[in-house]
């Protein structure tokens, strides 16, 4: 079956750590992106990427970063300078950049203690 | 920035019809979105509607456009309790180069007996 996945589903960090967030798709997308989400607000846009070895910041990308090194897999690391990094962690892909059309992963949540 | 607002929750009877209210900024979207999440689960596209429409029907769902006062809806007839989830508007913004979604912070339904 198609689809995004998203490793690990829950994930406990502690202060000062650097984590990585696994993001896999096997429907052959060009774009993948990477949003964030809080209780009470909108899904925001972390990083995208349009191609493979291409990504660009999104709306609240300091303290993250990303690569794009193969089609299939666009990972997250949120890094020790994110400030307040427990959140809901979605990853998403559609067949290019700016289709309205987004398939998402199950999401990863974080919480750092 | 551009802006999409929604009422944070609804409660509904199973049985009766739910209506989802929505307001966005960007008069020049192209298409308005509607997207489900289920509990721990990531966002699925619901319906979308093109900008010069005013309706769209699907089944159990129709959404409603007036872009004069730039406010979306969507109603679900026959409201089920499978129907209980977070329910996110979003419109289409070309920004930084790219096209981007903007969503809104979702409305919380939940159905009852």
């Amino acid at each position: 079956d198609g689809g995004i996945t998203q490793s690990p589903k829950y994930l406990f960090r502690k202060e000062g750590q650097n984590v990585t967030l696994s993001c896999e798709q096997n429907l052959n997308h060009d774009a993948m992106y990477w949003y964030r989400q809080d209780p009470g607000q909108g899904l925001r846009l972390i990083y995208y990427s349009q191609i493979v070895n291409d990504f660009q910041k999104g709306d609240i990308a300091e303290g993250y970063s990303v690569s794009r090194e193969k089609k299939e897999s666009f990972p997250l690391t949120v890094t020790s300078a994110q400030k307040n990094p427990t959140a809901f962690y979605l990853c998403a892909s559609s067949p290019r950049q700016g289709d309205g059309e987004l398939f998402f992963g199950e999401g990863s949540r974080l919480t750092v203690l | 920035g551009e802006d999409v607002e929604q009422s944070l929750f609804l409660s509904v009877r199973e049985g009766d019809s739910s209506v989802i209210n929505c307001t966005y900024t960007d008069s020049s979207s192209t298409y308005l979105y509607w997207y489900k999440q289920e509990p721990g689960a990531g966002l699925q596209l619901l319906t979308y509607i093109f900008s010069n429409m005013d309706m769209k029907q699907d089944q159990r769902l129709t959404v409603l456009l007036n872009k004069k006062d730039k406010h979306l809806s969507l109603r679900i007839a026959d409201t089920q309790t499978g129907d209980s989830a977070i329910y996110f508007c979003a419109e289409s913004e070309f920004s930084g180069g790219y096209n981007k979604l903007i969503f809104g912070a979702g409305t919380r339904l939940a159905v009852h007996p």
